[in-house]
């Protein structure tokens, strides 16, 4: 069973303000790992696939690094926006590219 | 194509009534996946489809739960005798290729059971 762990589990900042989310995961038999955002009464939208180490995905104010090596990964906000409120998933593929292992999400809130 | 669809929206049922949801896919996706998801916790896997073909089932899988995609097109998720545990939100989603590509969720279906 692969152990997906992010931190925060819930983050409050002001509009423009800056913030960083953490995507935890086990290095070994790393695959791809996958960020959505999931804002509230909709579906959850697929941001990034990762796959490389080293890799920088970017989409508009929001952007990701990925480190295979340590098992991490990181998504950037710039300049927070209300809109920015929902909550961020992290999901690592399995090993027979079949299914995606979910964390628990950090929720952001942006106040205006 | 529109997405994919979930029906129903909202569920709420009395404990021990069966229900069923009814998810339809991206029409060239032949990937389709149910998650469950409950407060404060991130989606969990249920199980999965590849065409009409039933290639993975979670153990959060009991015995009530059956799943089906005839001829490979829409999926249904049944779940009988239900228990309060069963409230959640139930998630389909449906892909192609998961190592370029993500999964397209529907808006999901919430039960409630009382």
């Amino acid at each position: 069973i692969l152990n997906v762990e992010q931190s925060p589990q819930s983050l409050h900042v002001q509009e423009g303000d800056s913030t960083n989310f953490t995507c935890s995961f086990p290095s070994s038999n790393f695959y791809a790992l996958h960020w959505y955002r999931w804002e509230t009464a909709k579906s959850p939208e697929a941001l990034f696939v990762m796959t490389l180490n080293g890799d920088e995905k970017k989409k508009g104010r929001i952007s990701a690094t990925l480190n295979t090596k340590e098992g991490y990964s990181y998504l950037y906000i710039k300049g927070s926006q209300p809109e920015d409120s929902a909550t961020y998933l992290c999901a690592i593929l399995n090993s027979g590219y079949s299914t995606l292992t979910f964390g628990k999400g950090t929720m952001l809130l942006v106040s205006p | 194509d529109t997405g994919v669809s979930q029906n129903p929206r909202h569920k709420i049922t009395k404990r021990g009534q069966n229900v069923t949801f009814r998810c339809d896919p991206i029409s060239e996706h032949n990937r389709l996946y149910w998650y469950r998801q409950t407060l404060g916790q991130g989606p969990e896997f249920l199980t999965y489809f590849q065409n009409e073909a039933q290639l993975e089932k979670s153990r959060l899988l009991s015995d009530r739960f059956s799943a089906e995609r005839p001829k490979g097109s829409f999926s249904t998720l049944e779940i009988q005798r239900t228990e309060q545990g069963d409230s959640a939100m139930y998630l389909c989603a449906s892909s192609s290729d998961l190592l370029d590509y993500g999964y397209t969720f529907g808006s999901g279906t919430r039960l409630t059971v009382v």
